[in-house]
């Protein structure tokens, strides 16, 4: 069975404070992992990771994946408070016969005290 | 560009109680279309899957059931709602040669 999990459950930092977060996977099949935000409702996306080493960048966000030790990492630097959300890290596999899935993590409530 | 429709964004219903949640995608056809369910503002646990009319995969053995009754309409389901079909629905869209999902608002359910 496919399983995702994530660390930390939760995190509260300072605003300017600099966060990772943790995913790590074990799947059969691997294709890509996602990363999204989540602020109240729907899942905004952010990543998406299917290379190992190479770092995907959106302003203060990055984030890169180790499909040698079956990990990514969300890094968020100089913190803001509108970056509280919960962040979800999601894993797709090939699944013979189905369409396209996504496991996902538990997720990470980060909050960001001004 | 593509947008995708869910309602209600909340419902409140008594136990025993049928249950109809809607989902619609515009801007694009023959979509991959996702039922989730996130418990406690968690994971997300999914429940059904459709890659066309008329197709729906279950996940999860339950008291819930989806139709897609047209390309880009998928419909949530009950005959009966329990107590622990309290929780937030999300429905999602996946073109077929993006990887990507993406997300309505939700709908919180709430069964009392």
């Amino acid at each position: 069975e496919d399983k995702v999990v994530q660390s930390p459950l939760s995190l509260v930092v300072h605003e300017g404070d600099t966060v990772t977060l943790n995913c790590s996977y074990e799947v059969t099949n691997f294709r890509s992992l996602l990363w999204y935000k989540q602020e109240k409702k729907a899942p905004t996306f952010l990543f998406m990771l299917t290379s190992s080493g190479i770092e995907k960048k959106s302003g203060r966000l990055s984030s890169i994946l180790d499909k040698k030790e079956l990990f990514s990492i969300l890094n968020i630097t100089a913190t803001q408070t509108g970056d509280s959300a919960v962040y979800l890290c999601a894993v797709e596999a090939d699944k013979s016969g189905s369409a396209r899935q996504l496991t996902f993590g538990s997720g990470t409530q980060l909050t960001v005290l001004p | 560009s593509q947008t995708i429709h869910q309602w209600p964004a909340t419902l409140v219903q008594p136990v025993g109680s049928p249950l109809s949640l809607e989902c619609t995608v515009e801007g694009t056809s023959n979509p991959n279309l996702y039922w989730y369910r996130q418990a406690a503002g968690r994971g997300l646990q999914l429940l059904f899957y459709s890659v066309g009319i008329g197709q729906i995969s279950s996940e999860v053995p339950q008291n819930l059931s989806a139709s897609r009754p047209q390309d880009r309409q998928f419909i949530l389901s009950s005959k009966k709602l329990l107590l622990s079909d309290s929780g937030f629905y999300l429905c999602a869209w996946r073109s077929g040669t993006l990887r990507i999902q993406y997300f309505g608002a939700g709908t919180r359910l709430s069964v009392l």
